[in-house]
């Protein structure tokens, strides 16, 4: 069975400064996606990024990129220039790209980040 | 693109009534919706996958009979909570993937939730 860790419950940054969210996950699969999932107060769940596994080159959207290290089936967020408005429950997720139309989605527990001004 | 709405946004019912919520796809054909549910400071836990005009597949531990779930068209799911109880309440969430030609579904788009509380 497929599992996501995240082993950081909760993380604080300055505004402005660099922050990085870890996350693991065990598989079997070669070939799937993962996600980084932002849920502020509003609880409206948010893609932040997508990588996909058979692509060695990281994910990048704007201040928020990935490190993706596949053989130590680690995938990391770093939030760059935080703002005030990065606060929120970030979820990483996995999915195998195989299993026919019933993807299911396989959370962490999630990382509670806190920007402070 | 990919947006995806629920409706009601929040519900405060009697114990033992039946409470209905919608998922739609707004600008794009769902293939398969997604009903989650989130307790307080806690990660999604998945109830069910609904296909387009099929019967919906239920986790283990999540009564069917309870949380009926119809997928009658590609841009509509119901999730609808049967004699609500006091501990039925909790955040619900839906998501629906797209399909694109060519590839299979992976992303999931989230309703923005429905807070159910029962009474």
């Amino acid at each position: 069975a497929q599992t996501v860790t995240q082993s950081q419950p909760e993380m604080s940054v300055q505004e402005a400064e660099t922050v990085t969210l870890s996350c693991t996950y065990d598989t079997s699969e070669s070939d799937y996606y993962l996600f980084w999932y932002k849920q502020p107060p509003s609880r409206q769940m948010i893609l932040v990024i997508r990588q996909e596994a058979y692509k060695q080159q990281n994910a990048t959207e704007n201040r928020f990129s990935v490190n993706f290290q596949k053989a130590a089936k680690s995938f990391s967020l770093k939030i760059s220039d935080s703002q005030l408005g990065d606060a929120a429950m970030y979820f990483c997720a996995y999915i195998p790209r195989s299993g026919g139309s019933n993807y299911k989605l396989t959370f962490g527990k999630g990382t509670l980040l806190t920007v402070n001004p | 693109g990919a947006v995806v709405s629920q409706h009601p946004s929040w519900v405060i019912c009697k114990s033992g009534t039946s409470v209905k919520i919608e998922c739609r796809s707004l600008d794009f054909q769902a293939t398969t919706m997604f009903w989650y549910r989130q307790f307080p400071k806690q990660s999604l836990m998945l109830m069910a996958t609904s296909n387009e005009g099929s019967k919906a597949t239920y986790e283990q531990g999540v009564e069917k009979d309870k949380f009926l779930i119809n997928h009658a068209s590609l841009t509509l799911s119901t999730l609808t909570v049967t004699s609500a109880h006091p501990e039925d309440s909790s955040f619900y969430i839906c998501s629906a993937t797209e399909r694109l030609a060519g590839s299979s579904a992976d992303t999931q788009y989230f309703g923005p939730g429905t807070r159910l509380t029962v009474l």
